[in-house]
């Protein structure tokens, strides 16, 4: 089944520690991007990437690093310098940047939490 | 410049009677609309889209939204709720030329189903 897996499902840290979380696909989309869910706010945008070895900030990248290497995979490093990393992430991807209608497809998301 | 506004953050009706989520959306351009879902501590769903159509969309599970543009509005709404129709719902609106990364998401209704 084509479909975006995120891991780990549930992480800890330790303030101070960076953690990487993890975003693969297989359903040969062009674009992706990383969210984050805070209790009774939408989602907002961390970063994106239209195409391979290419990224973009979005609204909140601040704290947050990420690489596009290959065309499958996104992950995400949340630093030391995040000051609030508490939160409920979600990866996403689309067909492309333009094509289509604009349709996310997500990942059953990686719940931090910094201890 | 766009918004998306939730006019309620948790809605409660019993099985078996309507659903009536509330979305208004404010865009500088022709907007694509969206309706995801979210069951707890799951990714998103798509549930149906606008995208310059039929002002009617149907979408899966039995709901269904109707774009007013007189009243910027995007409504979703099911005749008969089902007790596995509880969670988070998101409006999400984009320009209809715009990429995916120029989504706004709406925080959120939280839908509940009693028996």
């Amino acid at each position: 089944d084509g479909g975006i897996t995120q891991s780990p499902k549930y992480l800890f840290r330790k303030e101070g520690q960076n953690v990487t979380l993890s975003c693969e696909q297989n359903l040969n989309h062009d674009a992706m991007y990383w969210y984050r869910q805070d209790p009774g706010q939408g989602l907002r945008l961390i970063y994106y990437s239209q195409i391979v070895n290419d990224f973009q900030k979005g609204d909140i990248a601040e704290g947050y690093s990420v690489s596009r290497e290959k065309k499958e995979s996104f992950p995400l490093t949340v630093t030391s310098a995040q000051k609030n990393p508490t939160a409920f992430y979600l990866c996403a991807s689309s067909i492309t940047p333009r094509g289509g209608t604009g349709e996310l497809f997500f990942g059953e998301g990686s719940r931090l939490t910094v201890l | 410049a766009q918004s998306v506004t939730q006019l309620d953050s948790h809605v409660s009706v019993s099985e078996g009677t309507p659903v009536l989520l509330r979305c208004n959306y404010s865009s500088s351009y022709s907007p694509s609309l969206f309706w995801y879902v979210q069951h707890p501590n799951k990714g998103l769903q798509l549930l149906l889209k606008y995208t310059s159509a039929a002002t009617l969309v149907k979408g899966i599970n039995g709901f269904e939204a109707e774009f007013k543009k007189s009243e910027t509005s995007f409504h979703l709404t099911k005749p008969s709720a089902h007790m596995s129709d509880a969670a988070e719902y998101f409006c999400v609106v984009r320009p209809t030329t715009g990429t995916a990364s120029k989504l706004t998401f709406g925080t959120g209704t939280r839908l509940q189903v009693t028996l």
